[in-house]
């Protein structure tokens, strides 16, 4: 089975654009989850979607937006970008919205320039 | 506010030897504790978890060691191998598939 698959991979991005990150989670899981990873530090939380509500969000700001699509699929979008927004963003996915685990994509590397 | 403190940065061991990671948590409502495994250019896998109503949790050469009363919980690689080498996190969470508070990491090296 494919594990969480996440595009792009790698991109580059200038101050004051917008970025849109796309995740598929395992086939079968209904919760995904965003969560950001800079250089040297654990990941943060960003939003969790599970049955394409939003359950969950972080300590981010309104330029980070999220959707969850019929079909579990999800969208991360920042606007506005900064260069603090350079990172590994992570989807996550899991089978329902409580009691399982938790699987990671290999995330998508943002640089902002 | 860093809600799990993670201990140490980095660690250097010989193959065969322990591996210790050690982790603190100040919400007490956390629940769930895993412990995740990164290798450079990859996401964050799940390498073993527990909770807080069990001491002690193995699974093949890694252990994870728990004390709820001091808050806090620990990772033990025994025989550690070169393969081991990547950085490993802790977290902790309120239920096992919600928002996951993650540790800084720890930079395992493990020399031949």
């Amino acid at each position: 089975d494919a594990g969480v698959t996440q595009s792009p991979t790698h991109l580059i991005k200038t101050r004051g654009q917008h970025v849109t990150l796309r995740c598929s989670p395992i086939s079968g899981h209904k919760s995904v989850s965003w969560y950001q990873q800079v250089l040297g530090q654990g990941p943060q939380f960003i939003f969790q979607y599970y049955e394409k509500e939003e359950r969950g969000r972080g300590n981010f700001p309104d330029r980070f937006s999220a959707r969850q699509f019929p079909n579990y699929s999800s969208e991360l979008n920042v606007n506005a970008l900064l260069l603090g927004d350079s990172a590994l963003y992570l989807c996550a996915s899991s089978h329902t919205g409580t009691g399982n685990t938790i699987y990671f994509g290999e995330g998508s590397w943002l640089t902002v320039v | 506010q860093q809600q799990v403190k993670q201990s140490p940065q980095s660690l250097i061991v010989q193959k065969g030897g322990i591996s210790i990671i050690n982790c603190a948590y100040e919400n007490t409502a956390f629940d769930y504790f895993p412990w995740y495994q990164q290798f450079p250019g990859k996401g964050p896998a799940l390498l073993i978890a527990i909770r807080p109503d069990v001491s002690e949790k193995k699974e093949g050469r890694f252990t994870i060691s728990f004390n709820k009363s001091a808050k806090q919980f620990s990772l033990h690689i025994m025989d550690s191998q070169p393969g081991d080498s990547a950085t490993y996190f802790c977290a902790a969470s309120k239920g096992s598939n919600y928002k996951l508070t993650f540790g800084k990491g720890t930079l395992l090296t493990v020399n031949p």
